[in-house]
């Protein structure tokens, strides 16, 4: 199986600052990774797919890039409903597996 | 719109099967995309069950391949889990979600809203 690791696993940010969150996979996934918000209670959301493609409907404050092994989910400037949980996923190879999540937290 | 609700009992006994059934509407199971099942618990994270295509065609985690089984009713736009000999590890929300072959490709790009199964006597 390829393991997705995730750090940090939390983070404390304020309204305006620039977050990265960082996934790391055990083997080459090429582009092949998808990244999901998640609030309290709900199932994820799909923001970025194929490493870098922004899902329909997302705001353009969420990018995403990397390829191979690394990859960075970036919100460049951090909104109120953005504080949620963030979860990497490689769609390379069965069996799909996620990251270990990463809580973004108001500071 | 595309939406997507578990059902199902939210209580097993162990060594019991574990089923579910995601109804789907606003989309035809039967045009494409991959639907999959998926887990959340509190110990272990985010876990891909396995998923269908409309044809049948399964894939499933290794993990869990003994004891699991997709199917798919077309002609009730849903599909279902069976997990077999079900254990307190077992106890975990319970999704079921769209994932991309075109578009959004690789991502679940719609989700249940999920269920809670607690597997105890």
């Amino acid at each position: 199986d390829i393991q997705m690791t995730q750090s940090p696993s939390s983070v404390s940010a304020s309204v305006g600052d620039r977050v990265t969150i960082t996934c790391r996979a055990s083997q080459d996934i090429s582009t092949w990774l998808a990244w999901y918000q998640q609030k309290p209670g709900k199932a994820p959301e799909l923001l970025i797919y194929t490493a870098s493609t922004l899902q329909n409907g997302v705001p353009s404050r969420f990018s995403g890039s990397g390829s191979g092994t690394n990859f960075t989910l970036t919100i460049s400037s951090l909104q109120p409903e953005d504080f949620a949980a963030y979860y990497c996923q490689q769609a390379n190879s069965f069996p799909l597996t996620f990251g270990g999540g990463t809580k973004v937290e108001i500071k | 719109q595309v939406q997507l609700q578990e059902s199902g009992p939210g209580l097993v006994k162990p060594s019991e099967t574990l089923s579910l059934t995601c109804a789907v509407s606003g989309y035809s199971i039967s045009s494409g995309y991959y639907w999959d099942w998926i887990r959340q618990s509190p110990g272990k994270g985010l876990e891909w069950i396995g998923s269908i295509y409309h044809t049948g065609s399964t894939s499933y985690n290794p993990s869990l391949k003994s004891r699991v089984t997709i199917s798919v009713d077309t002609s009730k736009n849903q599909f279902s889990l069976k997990l077999t000999s079900a254990t307190a590890a077992d106890t975990a929300v319970y999704y079921c979600a769209r994932r991309g072959i075109v578009a959004s490709i690789g991502g679940f790009d719609y989700w249940g809203q999920g269920t809670l199964v607690t597997v105890s006597s």
